[in-house]
């Protein structure tokens, strides 16, 4: 049990254009979601902290209205990336919680490379 | 801001014992955690300690100080497969997990 997809595993964009990525719980209906972005060789940063059917709350230095999080429901979370630029290429990774917030489940990742 | 340290890299034969340490000063505490990721893929829960003491879970082994701020993730018996990154994470009070950078392990034949 509670597993945690994303979709694309990857995607590759030019400059300038959006991508979706999405975030699903399978198999759990979950309380909170959260975004993550990890650069190579480093770790996991968060992004935002997504509540189904609030406004996402942004960490510090993140742009909300370049990284847009959607959660329309208790088992899917997105993030768009607007108008994407070669330094926004990463890996983003979503977790879910579920009643008890201690334990995140990991989705497997997004690869995104913007040329 | 939080800060979490665990070293960069550490190297071992396979068989051996590896220990990783961890060592935090955060704004808040709800326990710790350590995961294991390889590259390109997601990180795999291996362990969550919020009373001081050692947690052991197969060839796994965690330990926690919360006094001294210190944790240890303790690999018995290597394998090759073990060959990974170690993520050191503080959940905060507002239950939100900050990471420490990683420790890159390489299991050697």
């Amino acid at each position: 049990g509670a597993v945690v997809s994303q979709h694309p595993s990857w995607v590759i964009c030019k400059s300038g254009t959006s991508v979706k990525i999405e975030c699903r719980s399978l198999d759990f209906q979950a309380t909170t979601m959260f975004w993550y972005r990890q650069f190579p060789k480093q770790s996991l940063m968060l992004m935002a902290t997504s509540n189904e059917g609030s406004k996402a709350t942004y960490e510090q230095g993140v742009e909300k209205d370049k990284f847009l999080i959607n959660h329309a429901s208790l088992t899917l979370s997105t993030l768009t990336v607007t108008s994407a630029h070669p330094e926004d290429s990463s890996f983003y990774i979503c977790s879910a919680t579920i009643r008890e917030p201690y334990e995140q489940y990991f989705g497997p990742g997004t690869r995104l490379t913007v040329t | 801001g939080q800060n979490i340290d665990q070293p960069t890299e550490m190297t071992a034969t396979e068989g051996a014992i590896v220990q990783i340490n961890c060592t935090y000063q955060t704004s808040g505490f709800n326990g710790l955690f350590w995961y294991q990721q390889h590259a390109g893929e997601a990180p795999t829960f291996l362990s969550y300690n919020v009373l001081d003491g050692l947690e052991e879970k197969g060839r796994f082994s965690s330990f926690l100080s919360r006094s001294k701020g210190y944790s240890y993730l303790l690999l018995k018996e290597l394998q090759m497969k073990d060959s990974a990154s170690y993520l050191c994470a503080v959940l905060l009070n507002d239950y939100k997990l900050s990471f420490g950078a990683g420790t890159t392990v390489t299991v050697r034949a």
